[in-house]
């Protein structure tokens, strides 16, 4: 069956503007996380989602950082008033629930911000 | 609060050659732990976890590793290196009662020299 997609595959934009990343889960997974992989480290957690609600957004770095899953399903990361520290390596991860041993990853969205 | 440390960022092991990669973690509940393996331009590929159980755990590609409570640990191993295991790795633990958000070490970059 099909995997975690996550689009683009590559974003490259202007410091202070605004980004959406996409995530579709594998179908009927629940839980929905975000992570951000920057060069050289190991992916930092970011937010995760049980259903259509985020049940913990403890680290999002700011308020400039927003997710929404409006239907339990796709997620969209949002990042306004981008900075060039946001660049990264954006990942998606997916749970059939949340507590789940096991989580499946997108190949991420690779952001750069100029 | 729930940590990883990976001992080596870099390691380097000869075509053959026993590899072992460090992960010390820490949680205040008993861990999941896991093993994901990162090739390049790749998204997370799971090796191998551990959540209650038989404490040696065997994974793909050839690859171990034990869960050490007293020592907290859980090294990855394998017997013999192969060209093909150049990659990065990494360690991570979660916590299933906390939504199972993983926690990951910053990474080990494995080379296998022929």
């Amino acid at each position: 069956g099909a995997g975690v997609s996550q689009t683009p595959s590559n974003k490259v934009t202007e410091k202070g503007k605004y980004v959406e990343l996409r995530c579709d889960p594998i179908s009927g997974h629940t839980a929905l996380y975000w992570y951000r992989q920057s060069l050289g480290q190991g992916p930092e957690f970011l937010i995760y989602f049980q259903g259509t609600g985020a049940a913990d957004d403890s680290g999002l770095p700011n308020d400039r950082f927003f997710a929404v899953r409006p239907e339990g399903s796709v997620s969209t990361l949002k990042i306004q008033r981008t900075e060039r520290g946001d660049s990264a390596v954006y990942l998606c991860a997916s749970s059939r629930l949340a507590g789940d041993d096991e989580q499946f990853f997108g190949p991420g969205t690779r952001l750069t911000v100029l | 609060a729930q940590s990883v440390t990976q001992l080596g960022s870099h390691v380097s092991v000869s075509e053959g050659a026993l590899v072992l990669l460090r992960c010390n973690y820490s949680s205040s509940v008993p861990p999941y732990l896991f093993w994901y393996v990162q090739y390049p331009n790749q998204g997370l590929q799971l090796l191998l976890k551990y959540t209650t159980g038989a404490t040696l755990v065997k994974g793909i590609n050839g690859f171990e590793a034990e869960f050490k409570k007293s020592e907290t640990s859980f090294h990855l191993t394998k017997p013999s290196a192969h060209m093909s295991d150049a990659a990065e790795y990494f360690c991570a633990v979660s916590e299933w009662n906390t939504g199972n958000q993983f926690y990951f070490g910053t990474g080990t970059s494995l080379t296998v020299i022929p």
